[in-house]
């Protein structure tokens, strides 16, 4: 079993859709938690940090199921400009951070 | 942005040689990260370094070897470069340790190994 699993997509949405994707990760000792974002031939970028108590950045939102060993982030009101690859981040161990294979969102007009 | 660059951006190579490839920053941090990004792998840790002449292996360090002798210079070599190494690198920065504080990411380097 991989240590972070997403599903690929891609997720093909409209705009204005709400869609949301799931991260699972294997390590019940994982601490810190992320979601990057990387548009096509770009490098990764931040999006946000995943928090126990959830937490939310405008149109984002990102939770942490600790007992079903997963997070997820939610897109409201998606844009266009919000097609990319999301990508799971999960620390299990310090200075060990593993990264998921990313799902891919195109937002279509 | 964050001041990363690496270079070269985009290289073709034969099997055998080797090559360098250079990270650097302008933002004085500490730690500096080499990844390799494959299609069905996640981003994968090759070295990091902790500081200037520090540095440790990552999951996939098998053929690579780094050096750090300025806080903002670190030097990916492979010593002799195989077709499994054809993969795009990403440099990437913190201020402080892995999970601990944002990684920044240089904007890649394409090397491919014929």
């Amino acid at each position: 079993r991989k240590e972070v699993e997403q599903d690929p997509g891609p997720f093909n949405v409209p705009e204005g859709a709400t869609v949301a994707f799931n991260c699972t990760y294997s390590n019940s000792a994982s601490q810190s938690f992320f979601w990057y974002r990387q548009d096509c031939r770009k490098e990764p970028k931040l999006l946000m940090s995943v928090y126990s108590s959830g937490n939310e950045d405008g149109r984002f939102t990102a939770q942490l199921n600790r007992a079903s060993q997963y997070i997820s982030l939610l897109i409201r009101d998606s844009k266009l400009s919000d097609s990319a690859t999301y990508l799971c981040v999960v620390l299990p161990a310090p200075d060990k951070l593993i990264f998921g294979t990313g799902t891919r969102l195109q937002v279509f007009p | 942005d964050a001041g990363i660059t690496q270079s070269p951006r985009h290289k073709v190579t034969e099997t055998g040689t080797p090559v360098t490839l250079r990270c650097h920053q302008t933002e004085n941090h500490r730690y500096m990260y080499w990844y390799r990004q494959d299609p069905g792998h996640g981003l994968r840790l090759i070295h990091y370094s902790y500081g200037v002449k520090d540095t440790d292996k990552g999951e996939v360090s098998d053929g690579y070897s780094v050096s750090r002798s300025k806080t903002e210079d670190f030097l990916l070599t492979l010593e002799s470069a195989t077709s499994s190494q054809t993969s795009v690198y990403f440099c990437a920065i913190s201020e402080s340790r892995q999970g601990t504080d944002t990684q920044y990411f240089g904007p890649g380097t394409r090397l491919t190994v014929l």
